[in-house]
């Protein structure tokens, strides 16, 4: 079961324009949520993270928007960089629960 | 400080066969867990170890075993590969019990079974 769902495979955006990369999810139980980057030959690297109990986190030149009722979260980029161009994957997880669940991952390219 | 390495990084082996992956995980975690991911799809959470116990175990048969050594390095073991057993297999190490937060992952080691 796919409780959680990155629907976009690929994403292209200007250098310099905002990145808008989506998640959702099923598991009303999930309360922590985390995007994570992936670099081709490199394991995924933590990017930011949002606890159920906020609905917005920022940090530099990302933010995350936590929707709890449509069960839905977006990573935004602005402004993007050709550097960001990578695997996003989106994560979810129940607090004091090990297993957790990853999207299928979105690429984005950004273009000088 | 030395990040997460694993070995082999590329394996080929023959259905039936057993295969054993290794991780190190970064200097001064104790947790370690293990995630397949298949081409296209995201990682998928077999199990976790930490303090050299198993912690927590997803949705994989046991012939999935793993293990985690006193250096708190790790062992993932398969049993009778099959055919979809081929994956890019990630470790994560991290601190503390509670694996989900501040995850440092491998490269990966890439299994291709035929």
């Amino acid at each position: 079961d796919q409780q959680v769902k990155q629907n976009s495979p690929s994403l292209s955006v200007q250098e310099g324009r905002i990145s808008i990369l989506n998640c959702d999810y099923t598991n009303s139980m999930f309360d922590y949520f985390l995007w994570y980057k992936k670099y081709p030959a490199e394991g995924p690297t933590f990017l930011i993270s949002i606890s159920s109990i906020k609905d917005k986190n920022e940090d530099g030149r990302f933010t995350v928007f936590l929707n709890k009722s449509a069960k839905h979260l977006s990573l935004h980029i602005v402004p993007s960089q050709p550097g960001d161009s990578a695997v996003y994957f989106c994560a979810a997880s129940e607090y004091n629960n090990n297993d957790m669940r990853f999207g299928a991952g979105t690429r984005l390219t950004v273009k000088p | 400080e030395t990040g997460v390495t694993q070995s082999p990084t590329h394996l080929i082996k023959t259905r039936g066969q057993q295969v054993t992956l290794r991780c190190s995980s970064q200097s001064g975690h104790n947790t370690v867990s293990w995630y397949q991911q298949a081409l296209g799809q995201g990682p998928q959470f077999i199990f976790q170890y930490y303090r050299e116990e198993e912690n927590g175990r997803g949705n994989f048969p046991p012939r999935f075993s793993g293990l985690q050594f006193p250096n708190y390095s790790s062992e993932l073991n398969v049993n009778a590969l099959e055919l979809d057993d081929s994956a890019l297999y990630l470790c994560a190490s991290s601190l503390g019990g509670q694996g989900i937060y501040e995850q440092y992952f491998g490269p990966g080691t890439r299994l291709t079974v035929t």
